[in-house]
């Protein structure tokens, strides 16, 4: 199972929106709304901010919103806060039953 | 809060085993699958195992099927992973997670156990 396609980088300023694009397969992020979304600080566990596509667990900030068109999904954050700095990961399930992550994509709050 | 604390890993030569460990808590453990990711030094996610709730599911990522067992223990809240013919490639944090209840996502993340494949 090869790995989602994330951009390595992207950047913006604060209050600025940012969108962070994966790319999969009609195998995986096409083929199910199974897509969810992983923050990562240095040194931290993964943290859960958006699962099956578009559904934010409570307590996630409403600033962080997801979406899915064919074999990509997206994940879009407003108003970009100092905090927001960290790995983003989106991962799926897939049709061989089983998880596969993107590469990651690194945030920097200009 | 849930609380997941991995460990068991260290350094060990190529060929050896190591036996990961995850102890569960404040969550009803039996009621859930969990999973097994590692994290390769400054790379990416990547999905080991899984076991479902009672353990009578399971399933591998290719890189390490016939080499790493999941298993768990519900009587002592804890998830397992037996990894044998351990290669260089192996070498990472290994993070332990709990299936979400809301959907297939994984809620909640240990702090990782490093592991150390070297000669």
């Amino acid at each position: 199972q090869s790995a989602l396609t994330q951009p390595a980088s992207v950047s913006g300023s604060p209050g600025q929106s940012i969108t962070i694009s994966c790319t999969g397969t009609s195998s995986d992020v096409g083929g199910y709304n199974y897509v969810s979304w992983y923050q990562q600080h240095p040194g931290k566990g993964p943290k859960l901010m958006i699962y099956d596509v578009s559904k934010r667990p409570s307590g996630v900030s409403n600033r962080f919103s997801g979406s899915k068109s064919g074999n990509t999904a997206s994940l879009t954050i407003s108003g970009l806060q100092a905090e927001d700095e960290a790995d983003y990961y989106c991962s799926s399930y897939t049709t061989t039953t089983t998880w596969v992550f993107g590469g990651g994509t690194k945030l920097t709050v200009l | 809060q849930v609380q997941l604390v991995e460990s068991g890993g260290g350094v060990v030569q190529p060929g050896r085993s190591l036996r990961l460990s995850c102890a569960a808590s404040k969550f009803t453990f039996t009621t859930y699958g969990m999973h097994w990711v590692r994290q390769a030094p400054g790379k990416g996610l990547e999905w080991v195992a899984v076991a479902s709730y009672d353990g009578g599911y399971k399933d591998y990522a290719d890189s390490v099927k016939g080499r790493f067992t999941i298993s768990r223990d519900n009587s002592k809240n804890t998830l397992y992973l037996q990894m044998n013919g351990l290669r260089a490639e192996d070498t990472a944090v290994y993070y332990c997670a709990k299936e979400s209840s809301l959907g297939n996502a994984f809620d909640f993340w240990g702090q990782g156990t490093v592991v150390t494949v070297s000669s």
